[in-house]
């Protein structure tokens, strides 16, 4: 069983910090999705990363791949109360059909 | 809106009656996921479905549990029997599945209570 670890399991931060959440595994992925789940809702991708290394931007959120793909952060600058939410990363495996769910970290933005 | 659709987003259901839980996926999707979330958690994997066929089921408790995604129509999750500890919210998810897409698309979920 491939396992993801997301650490920290629960953050709570102030408007305007800066944060870092990381998605880890001893496995390697083709590719990594993150994925934020507001309460009552379902989770709503954020972006797929696929090669190794690999950065991508969206506004204020900032997504890495590791070298090795075997592991993924999400950088989140001046972090806003509606970032408040559980962020949730999934790797996938060529071939394998389906993806693998970390336990996710829950965010919470104090104004 | 063509995205993941579930029904009912909410219900409850007595000790002993049947759950049936339906997911329209979205359109040109044929690999359907369900997965359980208690409150505070993460998503636990239950089921993986293309039509007719279920590929991986390793996720699903042994008894009472039981999905279908026929070739017309909804995938459905099946819970017979319910029990206090099945109330949870169920989400499915789904994907293209070809040229190795893997990416999930969720509906809003079933929140299931059993009283």
């Amino acid at each position: 069983t491939q396992l993801l670890e997301q650490s920290p399991q629960f953050l709570s931060i102030q408007e305007g910090e800066n944060l870092t959440v990381y998605c880890n595994s001893s496995s390697v992925f083709s590719s990594l999705q993150w994925y934020r789940q507001e309460p009552g809702e379902g989770p709503v991708l954020l972006v797929t990363v696929v090669t190794g290394g690999e950065v991508k931007k969206l506004k204020r959120l900032t997504f890495q791949f590791g070298d090795a793909r075997k592991d993924s952060s999400l950088h989140i600058t001046a972090a806003q109360p509606g970032d408040t939410g559980l962020y949730l990363c999934a790797g996938a495996q060529t071939n394998a059909g389906k993806s693998t769910f970390g336990d996710g970290t829950t965010l919470t933005v104090k104004p | 809106n063509a995205g993941v659709m579930q029904n009912p987003r909410h219900l409850v259901r007595r000790r002993g009656q049947e759950a049936r839980l339906r997911c329209s996926p979205m359109k040109g999707h044929s690999h359907v996921y369900w997965y359980r979330q208690l409150p505070e958690e993460g998503l636990k994997f239950m089921v993986y479905l293309q039509k007719e066929n279920i590929i991986d089921e390793s996720g699903m408790p042994k008894e009472r549990f039981s999905a279908e995604f026929p070739k017309e129509g909804p995938s459905i999750l099946r819970i017979q029997q319910v029990v206090r500890g099945d109330s949870a919210a169920y989400f499915c998810a789904s994907s293209p599945g070809s040229g190795g897409s893997y990416e999930q698309y969720f509906g809003p979920g079933t929140r299931l209570t059993v009283t």
